[in-house]
């Protein structure tokens, strides 16, 4: 059974850092493209970032690039995301979700996500 | 990074058929045939329910159905019950500097 289990999330305050994980079980980590998408409370989805599955190819939301780091570790099956120099409207539930591929292309599709975990953004 | 344009509610009775749109540009939903849909339950994780424009996930019943035309794609659920009140959120892929873009949300109320 896939499964995406995010933490690190917190209360931290404007401008501070935090650093967010997401550990994967239950299929082949290393093969699959990642992303981080953010919910702002009360509001829709936003993607955030993409990382693909060797870490060759990493792109960002405008809202975020040159704030937010991308990155994983295959060995440990695991998906990071550095959040520097945050702001108010940074606050929101960030899900990892896994994209699917098909003959090693991307599908550009997510079809599962984890539960999901809450960054609140205040002084 | 324009969201797409998404009705914020759309209703419907038990039974009845409803269509929730997904309004984009020639730079996104209507230069790929990559728009996915998903489903959100409150408090919940979203879960894919049409990816490709109209393919259906394993699982997902064929009361869920979905197209493209131009620049909007449609997500159509027939025979609404209960269980499917809920918000849907339209994607698209955007090209690589963009990457994906999602719609504003359409909360669906099962009257």
């Amino acid at each position: 059974e896939v499964q995406l289990v995010e933490s690190g999330g917190g209360l931290v305050q404007p401008g501070g850092s935090l650093r967010l994980s997401c550990a994967a079980s239950g299929f082949t980590f290393s093969s699959y493209s990642m992303n981080w998408v953010r919910q702002a409370p009360g509001k829709g989805l936003e993607w955030v970032s993409y990382i693909s599955s060797s870490s060759s190819t990493i792109y960002y939301a405008d809202s975020v690039k040159g704030r937010f780091t991308i990155s994983r570790d295959n060995a440990k099956n695991s998906l990071y995301l550095q959040m520097n120099s945050l702001r108010d409207e940074d606050t929101a539930v960030y899900y990892c979700a896994r994209e699917n591929f098909w003959s090693g292309v991307n599908l550009y599709y997510f079809d599962y996500w984890g539960q999901g975990t809450l960054v609140t953004v205040s002084s | 990074q324009s969201a797409l344009t998404q009705p914020a509610s759309v209703s419907g009775s038990p039974g009845q058929s409803i269509t929730i749109s997904c309004t984009g540009t020639s730079s996104d939903v209507g230069s790929y045939n990559l728009v996915s849909w998903y489903q959100q339950h409150p408090g919940k994780a979203p879960k894919l329910m049409i990816y490709e424009v109209s393919k259906r996930p394993s699982g997902v019943s064929n009361r869920f159905s979905g197209s493209k035309s131009g620049n909007t794609a449609s997500l159509t659920i027939s025979g609404l019950q209960a269980e499917d009140e809920a918000d849907y959120y339209c994607c698209s892929y955007a090209g690589s500097s963009t990457y994906v873009v999602f719609g504003g949300g359409t909360k669906l109320t099962v009257l």
